[in-house]
């Protein structure tokens, strides 16, 4: 398995450029979550998805939207890029909800996404 | 303002050294789970607390969770340079679904 892959791995946009953060996941996990880590900030909940055709925003969802046809995948669009969503951006899956023993989230690899 | 503090933020040891990371909020949270992140790499959970009180342990590493379930702490015994990484805390607030993390400790151990 290859668990939660995630591309690209860096990615340079200007302000007002769009674009689309890929994330798929092979372990049939019905719940799947978008984060971005700030420096000195820890990791900070955009969007998340409880299954196929069902998502929902977490504590930072403003400039993004999100998707999920297909239980595989959770693509993550930045529509009008700003400086302030540059930041390393982490996709990652669940078998259940968090929180509980054995609620483990995968963590794929990271985008970083610089906004100049 | 963030729902999860950690202290110290940064902290650098030699090999052998013992320390404690602290995760604390005034939130009570019915999970809480510690993470360790290297550099390039997407977190990877250690472990996963969910009794007031509990202490779990992983080899050197103990983990405990604060009786009133508000706090908790990782303490690493006789560290070693494999332990170098940024360890986070994160925590599911009673009656919700999703994961709030801490603000993270980077640990680097010194050979």
């Amino acid at each position: 398995n290859a668990g939660v892959t995630q591309t690209p791995k860096f990615r340079i946009l200007k302000i007002g450029q769009s674009m689309t953060l890929q994330c798929t996941q092979d372990m049939n996990h019905n719940y799947m979550y978008w984060y971005r880590q700030d420096p000195g900030m820890g990791l900070k909940l955009i969007y998340y998805s409880v299954g196929a055709g069902i998502t929902d925003k977490g504590e930072v969802p403003n400039g993004y939207n999100v998707s999920r046809s297909t239980t595989e995948d959770f693509p993550l669009r930045l529509e009008l890029a700003a400086p302030s969503q540059t930041s390393v951006y982490f996709c990652a899956s669940s078998y259940r909800s968090s929180g509980g023993a054995g609620n483990e989230q995968f963590f794929g690899p990271g985008t970083r996404l610089t906004v100049l | 303002t963030q729902l999860l503090e950690q202290s110290p933020q940064f902290l650098s040891i030699q090999e052998g050294e013992n320390l404690t990371v602290y995760c604390n909020s005034s939130s009570v949270f019915s999970s809480l789970q510690w993470y360790r992140q290297e550099p390039g790499e997407g977190p990877v959970l250690l472990v996963t607390v969910v009794t007031g009180g509990e202490v779990k342990k992983l080899k050197r590493l103990t983990f405990q969770f604060g009786d009133a379930r508000k706090d908790s702490s990782l303490h690493i015994t006789a560290a070693q340079p494999g332990d170098t990484g940024l360890y986070l805390c994160a925590g599911v607030q009673t009656g919700a679904n999703n994961l709030f993390f801490g603000t993270g400790t980077r640990l680097t151990v010194i050979p």
